[in-house]
């Protein structure tokens, strides 16, 4: 079965830096591109950052470019995500997303979510 | 600048049908459309992927009373024989080059 268990939430002082950690299992980690998405309190669903296949390719949202980091082992099914010079507007859930692959073709659809893990900034 | 943009709110009735809509602007027309459920204090769902060309691919264990559709740029999801468990917010879900997009997600009430 296919599944993405996020880990390392917490709480953190305004400044500080935690790093997410998402452990993939039951699919070819290595041919998916993977994706962070958060959720703020009582807040819709917001993109933060994605990464090719191979970890060439990064792309992050822009309140967060500059300050966070992107990446994954694909020997290890892991994926992380490095946040530096956390805000209180940063204070979210953070969820791993799976983009889709068929046999024949890749798209950016999010088609695998994990639990998630809670973020929040505070002094 | 692509946005895609989502009522915020819909409802009906028990049994009922219940048609969501997210209109795609600023470009990519020809890329697919995800949409996903999110029931109150859980994490999000794939419900189903609606490719340009008119089909889609549902997620696993998706029943068959969820149904898309597409017309231009106006992308459609419909819930048919509405359950008290489908009382959830939806949000629609597309990229452009390097960036990824949600709309603001439209909650559904089952009355």
């Amino acid at each position: 079965e296919v599944h993405l268990v996020e880990s390392g939430g917490g709480l953190v002082q305004p400044g500080g830096s935690l790093r997410l950690s998402c452990a993939a299992s039951g699919f070819t980690f290595s041919i998916y591109n993977m994706n962070w998405v958060r959720q703020a309190p009582g807040k819709g669903l917001q993109w933060v950052s994605s990464i090719s296949s191979g970890g060439a390719y990064m792309y992050y949202a822009d309140s967060v470019k500059g300050r966070f980091t992107i990446s994954r082992d694909n020997a290890e099914n892991s994926l992380s995500l490095q946040l530096n010079s956390l805000r209180a507007d940063d204070t979210a859930v953070y969820y791993c997303a799976r983009a889709e692959c068929s046999s024949t073709s890749c798209s950016e659809v999010f088609d695998v979510w994990g639990q998630g893990t809670l973020v929040t900034v505070s002094s | 600048q692509l946005v895609l943009t989502q009522s915020p709110s819909a409802s009906a009735s028990l049994g009922a049908s219940v048609k969501l809509t997210c209109i795609l602007s600023g470009g990519h027309s020809g890329n697919a459309i995800a949409w996903h459920q999110q029931q109150p204090n859980k994490g999000p769902r794939f419900l189903m992927k609606l490719n340009s060309d008119g089909s889609h691919t549902k997620g696993d264990g998706i029943p068959d009373r969820f149904s898309g559709s597409s017309s231009g740029p106006e992308h459609y999801l419909t819930i048919s024989s509405l359950q008290s468990e489908d009382e959830a917010d939806y949000y629609c879900q597309t990229w452009g080059t390097g960036i990824r997009v949600f709309g603001e997600g439209t909650r559904v009430t089952v009355l």
